[in-house]
């Protein structure tokens, strides 16, 4: 079974600082990998996905980026952070070659832009 | 735009009884359905998933899915208080970057 990483855990930045969320998979070769943010009583956002190193996809425009420099680790960041940057950050993965599989999420990072 | 509704609640029920969550969707070629269960502060853990017409049991949770009025929906049986939580409902298409979340049930149960 795979286990999902993310750090930090929680995270208080200001404004128009940078921002650089981890995460990494374990037990899971060539995984989907997802980042979502949740706003506070909302559903899950899917902001990108990447199906292998270097392959991103992006659902939404935003001051946002991420990237995937090794099989299982994606990278969430950005040059400046805005306060409507704030929430529940997570990483979620499923198996790349199984069409229609269930995702599975790391702990996920809290991040307060004040 | 494809939607995924659920009544936000929140939901009440005592323990012991059936919970009853509901989810619609609005892409009739979803072909995935799957349901989270998220504590609060928690990141959502998967509880089941479905894909074909018709009632998938697992202990004490059916998830339940009907294409042509493009509804799901999860019981829980013999509630207890661990189960209250916010659920989510997601939807897929074939291709796994495909999933679209519902917002959430919240979910009570009164000991």
């Amino acid at each position: 079974s795979q286990t999902i990483h993310q750090w930090p855990a929680t995270l208080v930045q200001p404004v128009g600082s940078p921002l650089s969320l981890e995460c990494t998979v374990e037990g899971t070769s060539n995984p989907n990998l997802y980042w979502y943010r949740q706003a506070a009583g909302r559903g899950l956002q899917l902001l990108f996905y990447s199906v292998g190193i270097g392959q991103i996809s992006s659902e939404v425009p935003q001051n946002l980026s991420a990237s995937r420099p090794q099989d299982r680790q994606f990278i969430l960041s950005s040059k400046k952070l805005l306060l409507s940057d704030s929430g529940f950050y997570l990483c979620a993965a499923n198996r790349g070659l199984i069409s229609m599989d269930e995702q599975y999420f790391g702990p996920g990072t809290r991040l307060t832009v004040t | 735009q494809k939607e995924v509704e659920q009544n936000s609640g929140p939901l009440s029920v005592p323990e012991g009884a059936i919970a009853s969550l509901n989810c619609t969707y609005s892409d009739r070629g979803s072909q995935s359905f799957f349901w989270y269960r998220q504590y609060s502060g928690k990141s959502p853990e998967l509880i089941m998933f479905i894909y074909s017409n018709g009632d998938k049991e697992d202990g004490r949770f059916t998830a339940q899915l009907n294409k042509a009025s493009q509804y799901v929906s999860l019981l829980i049986r013999d509630s207890q208080p661990s189960d209250s939580a916010t659920y989510l409902c997601a939807v897929g298409g074939y291709n796994n970057n495909d999933m679209r979340f519902g917002a959430g049930t919240r979910l009570t149960v009164k000991p």
